[in-house]
């Protein structure tokens, strides 16, 4: 079955980076893009881009373009989103979701909670 | 950008009624068109695509409909496991944009 699991939670000060993995099983990893989408505490859903994981093309939401990068792993089938200079705004649940179809989001991990806490 | 509208933000309603939350995009989006179910703490659930395809597993009292910049999302006669909060998203032009949810309480 398809699974896709997350990294654990982190905490992390303002201006720093972090990175967290989403390891897919049970389907063929490079057939796939990933979504990365994150939701601030009492908040909305808010996509902030995805990988072609065949070949690594990006396409990240505007507004996050100059601090996020995704990057996947095939010989792990592991997907990873980099967040850098941190704001406390960025505090949020961040998910990892695959693209079925013509990217509708199919299957989604369950969840990395990032704290931003000086 | 495509932005995503989706209404009501809140709806109140009773087990067996029928409910429709409506979504508009700001320019056509086709039947790239998507809708998932989140409950408190978890991850969001894939529930239709392509507008009004329902996906494996789903029961049937949900449907979709819309293209172009109009969709809905109908729950026939609503059951208590339905009680939740709803997005929208749309899949068009390499972006995945979502609506701002619409909570669906018990009355």
């Amino acid at each position: 079955q398809v699974q896709l699991v997350q990294s654990g939670a982190e905490v992390k000060k303002p201006g720093a980076s972090v990175k967290v993995s989403c390891k897919a099983s049970g389907y063929t990893f490079t057939s796939y893009g990933i979504s990365w989408v994150r939701q601030a505490p009492g908040q909305g859903l808010e996509w902030m881009g995805w990988i072609s994981v065949y070949n690594g093309n990006t396409y990240y939401a505007q507004k996050l373009q100059d601090r996020v990068t995704m990057t996947t792993d095939t010989s792990t089938s592991t997907a990873y989103m980099e967040l850098r200079s941190l704001r406390s705004d960025d505090t949020a649940v961040y998910y990892c979701a695959r693209h079925g179809g013509n990217g509708y989001f199919d299957y989604w991990g369950q969840g990395t909670l990032v704290t931003v806490s000086s | 950008d495509i932005q995503m509208t989706q209404s009501p933000s809140t709806l109140s309603a009773s087990v067996g009624d029928r409910v429709t939350i409506t979504c508009r995009a700001s320019q056509s989006i086709s039947s790239s068109l998507a809708w998932h179910q989140q409950k408190p703490g978890k991850a969001p659930k894939l529930l239709i695509y392509k507008a009004s395809s329902l996906e494996s597993g789903v029961p049937s009292r949900f449907s979709g409909s819309g293209s172009g910049t109009e969709f809905t999302l109908t729950i026939s006669s609503l059951q208590p496991d339905d009680f939740a909060t709803y997005y929208c998203q749309q899949y068009n032009s390499y972006s995945g944009t979502f609506g701002q949810g619409t909570k669906l309480e018990i009355k």
